[in-house]
């Protein structure tokens, strides 16, 4: 395990379909980050968890968006009845503790059509 | 997390020092300052973090004003390699806040 894995890499949808996003930490980082980025901006903090707790959810997260990490491993995103406003990409992060550096994944490019 | 001013964009020849510079004029006592990077169509990478004193790794320098209202991330030898955004970032180390919090950084162009 030499990095964050993330998968897919790309995903196309329909405007309305759910979807699925999956984050492989760097094994024993306690630490996974959600984030969000459009084109030509830094990336949008959405949520992170400490082991499986989820501590804080950005108001980006709206209702439609749902993140777990049931055994404190990986990680999933679902964003359910997508609209074309989700179209992003979609960063995941891990760290071993607050301190030490967070390192990305290479993202899930997701186009809503 | 108080917030960082960077200038949008700045060049520099490949070979010479990179000079990035960054304010954070309203940073607690208890916040780092972090440097990330982000090459087009990856994620952001990690390049150096410090709290008061100047920090130095195998990729850059980072040197934080004495009263921590600025600060320069410096790569020493710049190659067309190091042609990125780049991302500086103040962050406590703990607790509900401890997020990174990504502006718009600074766009560095290595040119021949």
């Amino acid at each position: 395990d030499t990095g964050v894995s993330q998968d897919p890499r790309h995903k196309i949808t329909k405007r309305g379909q759910n979807v699925t996003f999956r984050c492989d930490p760097i094994s024993e980082h306690n630490r996974l980050y959600w984030y969000r980025q459009t084109l030509g901006q830094g990336p949008e903090f959405l949520t992170y968890f400490q082991n499986e707790a989820q501590l804080e959810k950005s108001r980006l997260l709206s209702d439609r968006f749902s993140a777990e990490r049931p055994k404190g491993s990986f990680s999933t995103l679902e964003i359910q009845r997508t609209e074309q406003g989700d179209s992003a990409m979609y960063l995941c992060a891990s760290s071993l503790d607050p301190i030490t550096e967070a390192f990305f994944g290479q993202g899930t490019r997701l186009t809503v059509v | 997390d108080a917030k960082t001013t960077q200038p949008p964009s700045m060049d520099c020849a490949e070979g010479r020092a990179a000079n990035l510079p960054c304010n954070h004029s309203t940073i607690s006592g208890n916040e780092y300052v972090y440097w990330y990077r982000q090459i087009h169509s990856q994620g952001p990478q990690y390049i150096i973090h410090g709290l008061k004193n100047n920090e130095t790794n195998e990729m850059a320098s980072l040197i934080i004003t004495e009263d921590r209202k600025s600060s320069t991330l410096i790569l020493p030898h710049a190659t067309l390699r190091d042609t990125a955004v780049y991302y500086c970032i103040v962050r406590v180390a703990a607790g509900a806040n401890s997020k990174l919090t990504f502006g718009k950084g600074i766009t560095l162009s290595v040119r021949p």
